[in-house]
Parts: structure tokens; C-alpha cells; sequence
């Protein structure tokens, strides 16, 4: 079964630096990968895909993530962290080779970020 | 363009008691999901749809069911609420599995 790994339930960074969200996940073949973000008392909201064209992906707010298949990783980065960046975000893998009954999209446990002043 | 709506925003239910979770999208998605979201968890699936009339358990189904009349309507049925179900519900929506979900601001269901 495809498991995510999320290092880090919290990550608290200072205004201005750099943000660095890990995501790892299990799959013997090229998955399609997402990362969400949910501000408090929202649903969730896509920030960046990886569809197995180009690597390195660009999301909204300046988020960006690297597909790395040989590190099965997925790690989602900021240059520089502002105050409204503050919010659960999720990684998630989607299974395409299931098929059928059993696909699903898993998602990780999140990750909490904090900025501070 | 509504995207995906969700009603009631907060519910507390009684142990036992039955109550209708309601998820409308207007984008015309074949597929519908719902998914539950408790502390530190994540998010479980608990049923979908690949499209009207169309329906599959997820990961967590028990305690649950769904109907799928329509394209637009994807509605969770709790049947005998228990503390357990306690958490906040999230229903999404997706044009085919290669794209990205859109998830309505959720229900946050209280059972006491």
C-alpha cells in the first residue's frame, strides 16, 4: 500500500527565511504528487502537482517542490517565509496504477508551520 | 462558480442519532470523494464516486453511507452517530484521477 511520510508534525521558521517541508514517499513506480495547504477553518487548497513532466514544480505563493524519484521524495520550499504562509500543509500521492476499486489519493499526516515575527 | 459547497458548517448529534452531510459541486466532476480529517491524522478516505449512480468505500466506511444520484450531489449519510465519528468532514471533487482535488471548507460534526 502507498504510505507518505511527512518529517516534521511542526516547523517554525522566522520571517524572511528559508521554508523547507519534507515529504518522502513508497512507491515502486512514478506517482503523481501533490501538496496542499490549509489555512484554519478551511478546506484544502492545491498548491503545487507533479504530473511526471518537469522535476521541479512552481506553485502559487512562491512554493515550489522537486521530485526527486531516486530519493522517492517530494520536498516543498520557500525562499523566504512570510507571515500568511502560516498554515497545515499536506503532501499526498496519487496511486494511478491501482485502478478500480482501489485507487486513492493518501495523504500525509501535515505539517504545522509556524512564522514568527 | 460556487466550486464545492458543504452544509450544515457545525453540527452536534447526539450518540445515535442520524443525520445528512450534504456536498453540491457545480463543476461537472465525475469523480466525488469524502474524506475525514481528525488531529494529527491527516485525511481518510471514507467513500467515492466515479460518477452518478457509481459508489466505492475508502478506507473508513463503517458507520457510513453515500448516494449518487446526480453529478452535482454527493451526500453522506451517519446512521446511529457514535463519538467515534466525531471529526471534521471534507468533501471534494476532481475532473479524473490525473487532477488535482477540490475540497469544499468542510463540516465539523461534534457527536456527544
Amino acid at each position: 500500500a502507498q504510505s507518505v511520510t511527512q518529517l516534521g508534525s511542526h516547523v517554525s521558521v522566522s520571517e524572511g527565511a528559508l521554508v523547507l517541508l519534507r515529504c518522502n514517499y513508497s512507491s515502486s513506480v512514478p506517482p503523481y504528487l501533490f501538496w496542499y495547504v490549509q489555512y484554519p477553518n478551511q478546506g484544502l487548497q492545491l498548491l503545487l502537482k507533479y504530473t511526471s513532466a518537469a522535476t521541479l514544480v512552481k506553485g502559487i505563493n512562491g512554493f515550489e517542490a522537486e521530485f526527486k524519484k531516486s530519493e522517492t521524495s517530494f520536498h516543498l520550499t520557500k525562499p523566504s517565509a512570510h507571515m500568511s504562509d502560516a498554515a497545515e500543509y499536506f503532501c499526498a500521492v496519487s496511486d494511478l496504477y491501482s485502478g478500480g476499486s482501489n485507487y486513492k489519493l493518501t495523504f500525509g499526516k501535515g505539517t504545522l508551520l509556524t512564522v514568527n515575527p | 462558480n460556487a466550486g464545492v459547497t458543504q452544509t450544515p458548517k457545525f453540527r452536534i448529534l447526539k450518540i445515535g442519532q442520524s443525520m445528512t452531510l450534504q456536498c453540491t459541486q457545480d463543476m461537472n466532476h465525475n469523480y466525488m470523494y469524502w474524506y475525514r480529517q481528525d488531529p494529527g491524522m491527516g485525511l481518510k478516505l471514507i467513500y467515492y464516486s466515479v460518477g452518478a449512480g457509481i459508489t466505492d468505500k475508502g478506507e473508513v466506511p463503517n458507520g457510513y453511507n453515500v448516494s449518487r444520484s446526480t453529478t452535482e450531489d454527493f451526500p453522506l449519510r451517519l446512521e446511529l452517530a457514535a463519538p467515534s465519528q466525531t471529526s471534521v468532514y471534507f468533501c471534494a471533487s476532481s475532473y479524473s484521477l490525473r487532477y488535482e482535488q477540490y475540497f469544499g471548507p468542510g463540516t465539523r460534526l461534534t457527536v456527544t
